[in-house]
């Protein structure tokens, strides 16, 4: 069974419109995480929340907002969506440890493309 | 802001070789290491990690850090077909215990 999930796999939306993308993780962790891979980029971190709190963001624009409505889902809703938003959103979980780099473990992706 | 440098770009080694991929970063006071393997259309996973100078063996896999240096390499031994994806290299730390920051990536191609 897929310890994370994250839905849809495909989003299709058009310039200036609204998406959320979905996130659970059955691992028990209490930090997740967005990040964001597009073409010839490295993976890109977005944000960490550690017990349904934002420990970090280097996401520059408000048009990024995280939800965390339970300790196991990490949401990304994502607005007035633009073409360079085009990109795959992985979500991660890992442990949570004050001064320890635990494993992020990623779900399989989202693929958003913005027409 | 750390930054994170991997080579080659591309790799094509035979069955059964040594691969060898490299990584450079740019804080010394990072804390973990990480490698991750992609396979196309899938999230990444953890290999293996390393926090302190010296070696680390896991199966086929060694990986080397040295923090003087800002270096580190992953040895994969006796490399196969199913090994050929895209490794990336991934620093913790800076400031933080939660974020990763990611190189862009060697893509190994394992030829039978």
């Amino acid at each position: 069974d897929p310890k994370i999930i994250q839905k849809p796999k495909y989003l299709v939306a058009v310039t200036g419109s609204e998406k959320i993308l979905i996130c659970e993780q059955y691992l028990g962790h209490n930090a997740m995480y967005w990040y964001r891979q597009s073409a010839k980029k490295p993976l890109e971190f977005m944000f960490s929340y550690s017990y349904q709190k934002l420990m970090d963001n280097q996401t520059a624009s408000s048009r990024f907002q995280p939800q965390s409505s339970k300790k196991n889902h990490l949401d990304l809703q994502i607005t007035a969506l633009k073409p360079d938003d085009s990109a795959t959103y992985f979500c991660a979980s890992s442990q949570d440890g004050t001064g320890v780099s635990y494993e992020q473990y990623f779900g399989p992706g989202t693929r958003l493309t913005v027409l | 802001q750390e930054k994170v440098q991997q080579s080659p770009e591309s790799l094509i080694v035979p069955e059964g070789a040594m691969s060898s991929l490299n990584c450079t970063f740019s804080n010394s006071a990072s804390q973990s290491i990480w490698w991750y393997q992609q396979h196309p259309g899938k999230g990444p996973e953890a290999l293996i990690s390393i926090f302190s100078n010296g070696n680390k063996k896991e199966g086929r896999l060694t990986v080397y850090l040295n923090r003087a240096s800002l270096h580190v390499s992953l040895h994969i031994r006796d490399s196969q077909p199913s090994d050929s994806a895209v490794y990336l290299c991934a620093v913790s730390g800076g400031g933080s215990n939660y974020k990763l920051t990611f190189g862009k990536g060697t893509l190994l191609t394992v030829t039978p």
